[in-house]
């Protein structure tokens, strides 16, 4: 199976605060990657998919870029609405998220 | 608009079974992929495995074949994931979750979720 990791595992930020999270897989995904977005008792919110494709409705704010082994998800300029936990998954043989990183205040 | 609408809570005991439901709506039920993701309290997320209600085929995460079952009804748009042989550390909230369209194994559209507590 594939394993994915995340770094950090919770970051703290500030309103307007320029944020990155990475991603990385034990193996080359290609691109084959998504990013959700999760808030406390909701269902994830898809963000990203083909590593930087933005999911229709989701703010320009968010970004992503990589392939291969290590990918990273961009926030610019932090909203409140942000502060979420975050989690990359691949899909490039079956499906596996990484552990999640959580933004905080 | 699309809504998969799950079975409610459980609670179950050591070693039995669960079955949860999610019926999918506002879509064409058999064009899409379906996948379950569990979270035990406080986790992060668990890709469990998919079945293309069109085919009935189904891939499962390796840490759960032999454990885990998904069938699908189309009369009824509907999916179900069974897990078996059940532990304390399967207490956790199952989702049901819509796949792109095109196979790809990332979610679009998700369920409430399904808390399933296993306890004696």
């Amino acid at each position: 199976d594939i394993q994915m990791t995340q770094s950090p595992s919770t970051l703290s930020a500030s309103v307007g605060d320029r944020v990155t999270v990475t991603c990385r897989a034990s193996q080359s995904i290609r691109s084959w990657l998504a990013w959700y977005q999760q808030k406390p008792g909701t269902a994830p919110k898809l963000l990203i998919y083909k590593a930087s494709s933005l999911e229709g409705g989701v703010p320009s704010r968010f970004s992503g870029s990589g392939s291969g082994t290590e990918f990273t998800l961009t926030i610019n300029s932090l909203q409140p609405d942000d502060f979420a936990t975050y989690y990359c998954q691949q899909y490039d043989s079956y499906a596996t998220f990484g552990p999640g990183t959580r933004v905080e205040i | 608009q699309v809504q998969l609408v799950q079975s409610g809570a459980e609670v179950k005991k050591p070693g039995a079974s669960v079955k949860v439901s999610c019926k999918a709506s506002g879509y064409t039920f058999t064009g899409y992929y379906i996948h379950w993701v569990r979270q035990a309290p406080g986790q992060g997320l668990e890709w469990m495995g998919r079945i293309n209600p069109n085919t009935g085929v189904t891939d499962y995460a390796q840490y759960f074949r032999g454990r885990v079952t998904m069938t699908r009804d189309t009369s009824i748009s509907t999916v179900y994931m069974e897990l078996s042989r059940l532990t304390s550390d399967d207490t956790a909230v199952y989702s049901c979750a819509r796949g792109p369209g095109n196979g790809a194994s990332y979610s679009t559209h998700w369920g409430q979720g399904t808390l399933v507590t296993v306890s004696s």
